[in-house]
């Protein structure tokens, strides 16, 4: 089945610097990117996603890169803000979204003053 | 917009123990899951539901039974609970042909 690696288990960044989350996956079938963000004792919710057919997405303050070659998707912050602190889930599917996604282990992300 | 509401919050349980998690959304989705996060293990999908009554297994089924009674609610039940076992049980839902996941804010479970 399908497997996604996220590289960085954490990541500290300066408040207005950019932070960028990176995650691998293997099943060339998958179509379908999406992030989640889970802030400190919540749950998680639905940031940005990119499919197979576009290879950049961007929402605001979030771009998503998706590099089918490399099977490498990838998720970058600019101006990070503080409200920005959380652990980041990058995930994969192929297009039959019922079958569920494959999740990242996440990425906590923690910016500093 | 809606909600997903699981209860308890939080299940203290003893080996050996049955015990069961409710999940209920007020989305009118069709598609029900339940997902297990670990420390450092991330999210594993361990039932997921497509309609009312259907059941589909995941990665992680083993050990664990669902049921859909209806489309606004899944329950899940861990059969035989693991000594010193601890995890967040998620529950999420989607449909109406969207991908995105709504999530509950989770069942935390200890076991003694």
């Amino acid at each position: 089945g399908e497997k996604v690696e996220q590289h960085q288990s954490t990541l500290s960044v300066r408040e207005g610097d950019s932070a960028v989350i990176n995650c691998t996956y293997t099943d060339t079938a998958s179509s379908y990117f999406p992030w989640y963000k889970q802030e400190a004792g919540k749950s998680l919710h639905f940031v940005i996603d990119i499919r197979s057919n576009v290879d950049r997405k961007q929402s605001q303050r979030l771009t998503v890169l998706l590099d089918k070659k490399a099977k490498r998707f990838s998720l970058h912050i600019t101006a990070t803000q503080p409200e920005d602190s959380a652990i980041y889930f990058c995930a994969a599917s192929m297009g039959n979204y019922a079958q569920g996604l494959t999740f990242g282990l996440g990425t906590r992300v923690s910016v500093f003053p | 917009g809606g909600i997903i509401t699981q209860t308890p919050k939080f299940l203290i349980g003893q080996e050996g123990q049955k015990l069961t998690l409710k999940c209920q959304q007020n989305f009118n989705h069709d598609t029900m899951y339940w997902y297990r996060q670990d420390s450092g293990k991330g999210l594993r999908l361990i039932y997921y539901s497509i309609t009312e009554n259907d059941l589909q297994k995941g990665d992680l089924s083993e050990g664990y039974d669902a049921s859909r009674e209806k489309k606004s609610s899944f329950s899940l039940t861990v059969t035989s609970a693991q000594k010193n076992e601890m995890a967040v049980f998620l529950c999420a839902s989607n449909g109406g042909g969207q991908n995105t996941l709504y999530f509950g804010a989770g069942t935390r479970l200890s076991v003694l």
